[in-house]
């Protein structure tokens, strides 16, 4: 069953912060995130695993929530570049291939 | 420089005829996959292989199939059964079970 993502859509100004939510109705046993730049190629950013409840760089993390079955996605001081579609994609153990979400379009402005 | 090649770009194609989309990868990696892409739908599974010579479907396989007769290529074909081939595709890899995908720059068919 396909992920939910929340909010569809954000805007920003260059330096503030954003989250990006990921909920499935299944247990997780691990959680994918990438970026989608308009007509480009989706772009691995990470992957968290069931037990490890946070993960990534200083200004991209994302954290796993294996109680409410969620994922966040946290991106602090956002820049230019940071613009774009992200996806989260869920597996619930077995196969290994994760379901994605909708997506999350996010731009920020100067 | 390692990657997937998919080809071609833009591909345009008559209602009926079927079509097949390349997809080439030289990043050793054993696993492929075919993704479909309409706008608001995220990413569905159309696909995938996970060795030579064995292929699973996805969750939307109807319409399309696929071969796996080199590590390196897993090329996939619209048919005419498929009744809504107009969108973008796109073609993944990974190395093992549970690592991150490398996606290739994706096919937009066209069906007129």
């Amino acid at each position: 069953q396909q992920p939910v993502q929340s909010p569809q859509a954000v805007i920003l100004r260059e330096g503030e912060d954003a989250v990006i939510n990921c909920s499935s109705s299944k247990a997780l046993y691990s959680v994918h995130w990438y970026r989608q730049k308009h007509g480009e190629a989706p772009v691995f950013l990470m992957i968290l695993l069931k037990g490890g409840e946070q993960k990534g760089h200083e200004k991209i993390s994302a954290s796993f929530n294996e109680k409410k079955q969620q994922s966040s996605l946290y991106l602090t001081a956002s820049q230019l570049s940071y613009s774009g579609t992200y996806f989260c994609g869920t597996e619930s153990g077995g196969s290994y291939i994760p379901t994605f979400g909708r997506g999350t379009s996010l731009i920020v402005h100067p | 420089d390692g990657g997937i090649t998919q080809s071609p770009k833009y591909l345009f194609r008559k209602e009926g005829q079927n079509v097949t989309l390349s997809c080439e990868q030289n990043l050793n990696h054993d696993a492929m996959y075919w993704y479909r892409q309409d706008p608001g739908q995220g990413l569905r599974l159309i696909y995938y292989s996970q060795i030579v010579n064995d292929f699973q479907k996805g969750d939307i396989a109807e319409g399309y199939s696929v071969s796996r007769e080199k590590k390196e290529s897993f090329p996939l074909t619209v048919t005419s059964a498929q009744k809504n081939p107009t969108a973008f595709y796109l073609c993944a890899s990974s190395s093992r079970a549970l690592s991150g995908y490398t996606f290739g720059s994706g096919t937009r068919l066209t069906v007129v």
